[in-house]
């Protein structure tokens, strides 16, 4: 079982829609989450950080659900320009070096 | 300030060959950590480095692939008597600190493909 699981999509979605990816992680001491964006197979860029409580950036929302291991990420509005692959992202509890742990990625495109 | 510098963009080398992969971390970052994206898949953490000293070298495959960070000059990730199977994208990362996350920058990559 991978430590990090997406669907892998594609998520096709006409411009304006809301569209939400779900991510699980398998090890409970998980400590730091993450989504991650790369488009076209260049380097990941961070998107937001991931908190218990919930957080909103703009159009962005992001959830953890520590008790059942689950990640989301919901896009309002949905711009061409959303159009990537989204990376979910955890850094172990137990690791002290910081390592990432990447999911394989959902992809995302946004249709005129 | 310059991000994180790696260089060469794309690498071609044929089976057998020796590949050397550059990273030059963001001023003022002592930690370095390697990751590769084979295709069609997410990206594994291969090395972390931190100046002189390899911290945790648990994704890195047994034999062939060697990485250093030195005192001075750009971290290198050495790739002796390359196979198809090494074709990927190779990404550098630096921060500040070890712990990582959302300190981190990565590079733009080097794709090395072997033929």
């Amino acid at each position: 079982r991978k430590e990090v699981e997406q669907d892998p999509g594609p998520f096709n979605v006409p411009e304006g829609a809301t569209v939400a990816f779900n991510c699980t992680y398998s090890n409970s001491a998980s400590q730091s989450f993450f989504w991650y964006r790369q488009d076209c197979r260049k380097e990941p860029k961070l998107l937001m950080s991931v908190y218990s409580s919930g957080n909103e950036d703009g159009r962005f929302t992001a959830q953890l659900n520590r008790a059942s291991q689950y990640i989301s990420l919901l896009i309002r509005d949905s711009k061409l320009s959303d159009s990537a692959t989204y990376l979910c992202v955890v850094i172990h509890g137990s690791s002290n070096t910081g390592k990432l742990i990447f999911g394989q990625g959902t992809t995302l495109q946004v249709k005129p | 300030n310059a991000g994180v510098m790696q260089n060469p963009r794309h690498l071609v080398r044929r089976r057998g060959q020796e590949a050397r992969l550059r990273c030059s971390p963001m001023k003022g970052h002592s930690h370095v950590y390697w990751y590769r994206q084979l295709p069609e898949e997410g990206l594994k953490f291969m090395v972390y480095l931190q100046k002189e000293n390899i911290i945790d070298e648990s994704g890195m495959p047994k034999e062939r692939f060697s990485a250093e960070f030195p005192k001075e000059g750009p971290s290198i990730l050495r790739i002796q008597q390359v196979v198809r199977g090494d074709s990927a994208a190779y990404f550098c990362a630096s921060s500040p600190t070890r712990t990582g996350g959302h300190g981190y920058t990565f590079g733009s990559g080097t794709r090395l493909t072997v033929v």
